[in-house]
């Protein structure tokens, strides 16, 4: 079974200012897949940036990146260049081997913006 | 493309009724699967559908039936609604079910049960 960790349920960062937010991971899988979303007041889950447990490189998209550490199962995502917009709730999700278990997802971090 | 669009956005039944809600993945995806949020138990996993067939089930009760239609459209059903059934209920899609098939999220369906 696979289950996500997020430690850091509300976070502050100044406007401009870079922020990482914590995601840990537990899984007996060796493949598997990582994701980052958004959730905004509105409610919709927007998706952010992939890992994938083979990838050698962290995967970058735009202003956000994921510090992928294997043997540490973490896989922090970090946004710079914090835009008053980026205030939301972030969620962590992982799949594990083949796509025959479900997206699992941490319990989020809520990031609140400030000018 | 257009996204993921779920039906109705909004709803407010009574303990007792029943509630069918409706979404239509993204062109060409094949996966849909259904997800509850409550501030208390988070994301939780209720079904997921691929080609007309289920899947994967998550640990709901019976109460809890989903379906999938030959265009990929599902629409989830809840029967005899309790008031711990209110939740934002979100339906994603995504083009296969492999373990990095990236899913996208429609905009929810608000459920109040009075």
């Amino acid at each position: 079974a696979q289950k996500i960790t997020q430690t850091q349920p509300g976070m502050f960062v100044q406007e401009k200012e870079a922020v990482t937010l914590d995601c840990t991971y537990d899984t007996s899988d060796q493949s598997y897949g990582l994701f980052w979303y958004k959730q905004p007041s509105s409610g919709e889950m927007i998706f952010l940036i992939y890992q994938g447990s083979y990838d050698e490189q962290n995967a970058t998209e735009g202003r956000y990146s994921l510090n992928f550490q294997k043997a540490r199962k973490s896989a922090n995502l970090v946004i710079s260049a914090s835009q008053l917009g980026d205030s939301a709730m972030y969620f962590c999700a992982m799949r594990g081997l083949s796509g025959n278990t479900p997206l699992v997802f941490g319990k989020g971090t809520r990031l609140s913006v400030i000018a | 493309k257009a996204g993921v669009t779920q039906t109705p956005r909004y709803l407010i039944k009574t303990r007792g009724q029943q509630v069918t809600l409706s979404c239509s993945p993204i062109s060409g995806h094949r996966s849909v699967s259904w997800y509850q949020q409550t501030p208390g138990q988070g994301l939780q996993f209720l079904f997921e559908y691929f080609s007309e067939t289920q899947r994967n089930k998550g640990n709901f009760p019976g109460r809890f039936s989903g379906r999938q239609f030959s265009n990929s459209r599902s629409e989830m059903n809840v029967s005899t609604l309790e008031l711990g059934d209110s939740a934002l209920y979100l339906c994603a899609s995504s083009w296969d079910r492999g373990v990095g098939e990236t899913q996208y999220f429609g905009p929810g369906t608000r459920l109040l049960v009075l």
